[in-house]
């Protein structure tokens, strides 16, 4: 089953501006987490937000929660080249498994 | 370095051949999960274990099986019942079971010739 949903498929920007994508969600969550792929490797674990926070913070990440809307952001302020990669959020709809949306493909221009 | 160790990053296999795919951890995680990722879409659970000698499926498990005879490893075997086998398979381990962090390691992928 899928439930998160990120929004756009794909964002290109300059290097230097920020970016910001978006996750939906279907049914209530108790945590909500963000994290960051590059081409043809693992997963790496950006940040985790729980249903009664609103906003969290991890250098250049903001991560905000609108619980009522069923919808969270990641942005990436200041953006890098290094900052290329694919970015997924992942809801927890049962007791024992994520639940990841098909994530967005974040390019920075040089 | 504590981490997650998959193993063989690529590998090819012909119709009818069972594979197995290795997975081991150091970080004396209880949970581990096998997950796999086709293009364009998220992952999916294949099957994940709490605890050693025990194991449950996940969504997709079909066509695959698995093992955890200790703590540190959690093979994947790909069998010949797996009509669509090709894709990159991840391996992930957590603290304890449940929707806690995951961490993960980099990746199979496997191509029917």
């Amino acid at each position: 089953s899928q439930q998160g949903e990120e929004d756009p498929q794909a964002l290109s920007i300059q290097e230097g501006e920020n970016a910001t994508m978006n996750c939906s969600y279907k049914t209530s969550i108790n945590n909500l987490q963000w994290y960051r792929q590059n081409s043809g490797r693992g997963l790496v674990h950006l940040i985790l937000i729980r249903s009664n926070e609103r906003e969290k913070h991890s250098g250049r990440l903001r991560v905000t929660l609108d619980t009522s809307k069923k919808s969270s952001s990641l942005l990436i302020t200041a953006s890098r080249a290094a900052d290329t990669a694919s970015y997924f959020c992942a809801t927890d709809e049962s007791n024992y498994q994520l639940i990841w949306g098909a994530g967005t493909k974040l390019i920075i221009k040089p | 370095d504590g981490g997650i160790t998959q193993s063989p990053k690529y590998l090819f296999r012909k119709e009818g051949q069972n594979v197995t795919l290795s997975c081991e951890q150091n970080l004396n995680h209880d949970a581990m999960y096998w997950y796999r990722q086709d293009p364009g879409q998220g992952l999916r659970l294949i099957y994940y274990s709490q605890i050693v000698n025990d194991f449950q499926k996940g969504d997709i498990a079909e066509g695959y099986s698995v093992s955890r005879e200790k703590k540190e490893s959690f093979p994947l075997t790909v069998t010949s019942a797996q009509k669509n086998p090709t894709a990159f398979y991840l391996c992930a381990s957590s603290r304890q079971g449940g929707t806690g962090e995951l961490f993960f390691g980099e990746g199979s992928r496997l191509t029917v010739l």
